[in-house]
């Protein structure tokens, strides 16, 4: 099956940048998707990006996807205290989701 | 429009016990699955449903595991009888169509002791 990889951790500043990193294996994922959760809340879908773009941007989102590096990342701009939270990348193929095991983002004052 | 809801929100039941969770999709969405995270791990798929007919179970961990959508609208799945293993979040998730974006629910958390 397919195997992501993310970081599992990832403190910020309030107000900087944060790049959150995912590899995948499975060259023929269709899309490829950012999955956003909130203490006690569901998964939240913030963003994807069609295996045939480089990038994708969406307000303070940007995806950036390199598929011969199999490499996927989100950058999050000026990041605020509501960014906290668990992040899952996640690859779409035979009808259904592989997620990573999340990154939970830490936003500090 | 109501989204994914499941039900109970959180089960703590003893090892050797049966747990039913339970699962109503967007209206009118064909598709739903069921996923689990354990403890810090990935997101695993378990399976999928197009109405009521099971069209993919190849991530149910083992027979104490059963799935059922009679009728096409909300879903069960009831493990029978718990292990320690099976604690984690389960998540439901649903879909107008196969390639649509998923909707997910809040997850039922489950803890085996």
């Amino acid at each position: 099956g397919e195997d992501v990889e993310q970081s599992l951790f990832l403190s910020v500043r309030e107000g900087d940048s944060s790049v959150i990193n995912c590899t995948y294996t499975d060259s023929s994922s269709t899309y490829l998707y950012w999955y956003k959760q909130e203490p006690g809340a569901g998964l939240q879908l913030l963003t994807y990006i069609f295996s045939n773009m480089d990038m994708k941007q969406d307000q303070r989102l940007t995806v950036l996807l390199n598929k011969k590096d199999k490499h996927l990342s989100l950058r999050i701009a000026d990041t605020q205290t509501g960014d906290s939270a668990i992040y899952f990348c996640a690859v779409f193929n035979d009808y259904k989701l592989s997620f990573g095991a999340g990154t939970t983002v830490t936003v500090r004052a | 429009e109501a989204g994914v809801t499941q039900f109970p929100s959180h089960s703590v039941i003893e090892k050797g016990q049966t747990v039913t969770l339970r699962c109503d999709p967007i209206s009118g969405h064909d598709n739903l699955y069921w996923y689990r995270r354990v403890m810090g791990k990935e997101i695993k798929f378990l399976l999928h449903f197009v109405k009521e007919s099971k069209q993919d179970e190849s991530g149910m961990p083992n027979n104490r595991f059963l799935a059922e959508r009679t009728g096409g609208t909300y879903s069960t799945l009831k493990v029978q009888p718990a292990e320690l293993e099976d604690s984690g979040v389960y998540f439901c998730a649903s879909s107008r169509g196969t390639t649509d974006e998923q909707f997910f629910g809040p997850g039922t958390r489950l803890t085996v002791l």
